[in-house]
């Protein structure tokens, strides 16, 4: 089973900030939490990762609580390309432990 | 990042053939997998592709129906055995870069079986 929890479903305005929640609660302290998206059936896209610090990339922002138990996907700026399906997972980063477990993820929709 | 490309990108297949999907990658890559990923739903991991030994299942899938080779350090098939309508999925590999290993995916495979 995954280890995380998403909503099913947000909208965005667009040029907004979209905030996507996850909840982790049982992860581990040798844990990654990771974040990709799906665009229309497309190969997930990675985004980012991190571990405890919060982490920014071109593409988004990750803001993990202190406790790890859940974080926050970040889009600064919603376009309407990134509608799309995003995937909260958490992998160990102990090397030979590399598997992925996806959940249902959450559907963002950016309004126009 | 890695780029990675899937062969054939789509198919409409037949009840009962088999069906053999390409995955290559244009580096050299530690680890390569292979998902499932049904209609509506999420992804699910089948196996684990090694090079030069014989993939690493997950629990519901088993050989027989989806054997995969892997070859080299840049190259891996799928086959799709037997193939029933609910075979009908997107299958997508993706390979692991030893630097950052972060898992990165192909584009998939459209899958459907009549």
């Amino acid at each position: 089973d995954a280890k995380t929890t998403q909503p099913t479903s947000m909208d965005c305005a667009e040029g907004r900030a979209a905030n996507l929640p996850c909840n982790h609660s049982t992860i581990s302290g040798n844990e990654y939490v990771y974040w990709y998206r799906q665009i229309h059936s497309q190969g997930p896209q990675y985004i980012i990762h991190g571990l405890k610090n919060n982490e920014t990339n071109e593409m988004a922002s990750l803001i993990i609580t202190e406790d790890r138990k859940s974080s926050t996907l970040i889009l600064p700026h919603a376009t309407l390309r990134d509608t799309a399906v995003y995937y909260c997972i958490v992998r160990p980063y102990t090397s030979g432990t590399y598997k992925y477990i996806f959940g249902t993820g959450t559907r963002l929709k950016v309004l126009a | 990042s890695a780029v990675i490309s899937q062969k054939p990108s789509r198919d409409i297949c037949q009840r009962g053939t088999s069906l053999t999907i390409q995955c290559q990658v244009d580096s050299q890559v530690t680890m390569m997998f292979w998902y499932r990923q049904q209609p509506g739903q999420s992804l699910t991991l089948i196996a684990t592709a090694n090079q030069g030994s014989e993939a690493t299942y997950e629990s519901g899938f088993v050989i027989d129906k989806f054997p995969i080779s892997r070859p080299n350090l840049t190259f891996s098939t799928l086959t799709v055995s037997n193939m029933s309508p609910e075979d009908s999925s997107i299958y997508l590999c993706s390979v692991l870069t030893g630097g950052i290993e972060t898992q990165y995916f192909g584009p998939g495979t459209r899958l459907l079986v009549l």
